[in-house]
């Protein structure tokens, strides 16, 4: 596509229950981001991909969350069992990063996610 | 630990004068910084960046300056005109660590008529 995609753009769950999120990145970009912005913050790394294997997982706050890139382009970000305290805009990033010269991130319009 | 900090959280500026976003950050190992303009509902936009070899880049109305001895850089918007009035983020990386991006909290610009 044009630019990098998330599904959805809202989503509502219930305290506990578990959601997935979706981003289409740009086409032939090899690296994925995902981020989340609490209100009044900037975006805070969650996680990087370079392929399929995350290369970086190290601002997953804790084992509820967890992501994968089986083929390489689509991303599915998972959070189980649910907190009031995860409500926040979820946005994926893609770019050429690790393939020649340094390229900036393109982002998504992100998921907005308010746990009730 | 606010490794990348924009003191100012808004800024509010007559159309036509200069915008002046500044950001400060502690990690010495960042090499390159970029600027991100955010609207209302969407995702942020690359606005401009800057490698640690340049102290300035320019890109029409925009230039970014770096102090990396102050660990400041600076984000100069001239002229200002409303379609500029949105969030600005500042963020930062370090080349080998693959594009992960430390971002500060932003600086909300308004651009009046």
């Amino acid at each position: 596509g044009a630019g990098v995609s998330q599904t959805p753009s809202n989503k509502v769950t219930e305290k506990g229950k578990y959601v997935e999120l979706r981003c289409d990145p740009i086409s032939g970009h090899t690296a994925l981001y995902w981020y989340r912005q609490s209100l009044g913050q900037g975006p805070e790394f969650l996680i990087y991909f370079q392929g399929t294997g995350a290369a970086d997982d190290s601002g997953l706050p804790n084992d509820r969350f967890f992501a994968v890139r089986p083929e390489g382009s689509v991303s599915t970000l998972k959070i189980q069992r649910t907190e009031r305290g995860d409500s926040a805009v979820y946005l994926c990033a893609s770019s050429f990063w690790g393939t020649g010269p340094k390229t900036e991130a393109f982002f998504g319009q992100g998921t907005r996610l308010t746990v009730v | 630990d606010q490794q990348v900090k924009q003191n100012s959280p808004s800024l509010s500026v007559q159309e036509g004068r200069i915008s002046i976003l500044n950001c400060d950050y502690t990690n010495s190992m960042f090499d390159y910084f970029l600027w991100y303009k955010k609207y209302p509902a969407e995702g942020p936009t690359f606005l401009i960046s800057i490698s640690s070899i340049k102290d300035k880049n320019e890109d029409g109305r925009f230039t970014v300056f770096l102090n990396k001895s102050a660990k400041h850089l600076s984000l100069h918007i001239v002229p200002s005109q409303p379609g500029d009035s949105a969030v600005y983020f500042c963020a930062a990386s370090v080349y080998n660590q693959g594009g992960k991006l430390i971002f500060g909290q932003g600086t909300e610009l308004s651009v009046k008529p």
